[in-house]
């Protein structure tokens, strides 16, 4: 059955650096996303993205963030300049097509670890 | 915004029978699903309801009445790996395809 993967499963960075977490959705999947979830709290929409461009953000999703689908088959996040309270899993997410019934298949995640 | 509550943990035993609950409260209601997370790893999909009534899927069923903003998710002849947490997560049509998740259910499954 065909999976979203990421990469790297963790990441450690001291705060003020750049990272990139990576995602590949599932190949015929249109709309992607990015969630994410602090330790102990519920799951966060981050954005989607479709045809190549954000198609909603969340407040979550400031300047510091950017996403970006760089070639045919790659989705990733990038975090300027993070911040201590960054530190969550990322999960990535795809779905077919959008709208009615479709469901959104989410990766195993990115552990992010900001010190 | 949406408001989205579960309870926080539940405990049940192998072979009992589970009800989760969840209400919510959005302005343009676009579907409803629930996923079971394990610690540590990614949500996973379990159901999905639009329409008022009952979904069954094996021993999993959820059910959905829009005009009380309020679902459940129904585990039957519960396993120790049910052992997990469960998360009510709402669409809203006003909002694209965005999910806003509830704080999830721990359940505890006990022999």
């Amino acid at each position: 059955e065909p999976e979203v993967t990421q990469t790297p499963s963790h990441q450690v960075t001291q705060m003020g650096q750049e990272v990139i977490l990576r995602c590949v959705p599932i190949s015929n999947h249109l709309y992607f996303y990015w969630y994410r979830q602090i330790l102990g709290q519920k799951v966060e929409f981050l954005v989607s993205f479709y045809n190549n461009e954000i198609s909603e953000k969340s407040e979550i999703f400031d300047d510091q963030f950017s996403v970006e689908r760089p070639d045919g088959s790659n989705f990733t996040l990038k975090i300027r300049s993070t911040k201590l309270e960054d530190s969550a899993m990322y999960f990535c997410a795809s779905s077919e097509w959008g709208g009615g019934t479709d469901t959104q298949y989410f990766g195993p995640g990115t552990r992010l670890t900001v010190l | 915004g949406q408001n989205i509550d579960q309870p926080t943990e539940m405990t049940a035993t192998e072979g009992a029978i589970v009800q989760i609950n969840c209400t919510y409260q959005t302005s343009g209601f676009n579907g409803l699903f629930w996923y079971q997370q394990h610690a540590g790893e990614a949500p996973t999909f379990l159901s999905y309801n639009v329409l008022d009534g009952l979904e069954e899927k094996g021993r999993f069923s959820s059910f959905l009445s829009r005009s009380k903003g309020y679902s459940y998710l129904l585990l039957k002849e519960l396993q120790m790996k049910d052992s997990a947490s469960y998360l009510c997560a709402v669409r809203d049509g006003n909002a694209g395809n965005m999910l806003t998740f509830g704080g999830g259910t721990r359940l505890m499954v006990k022999p």
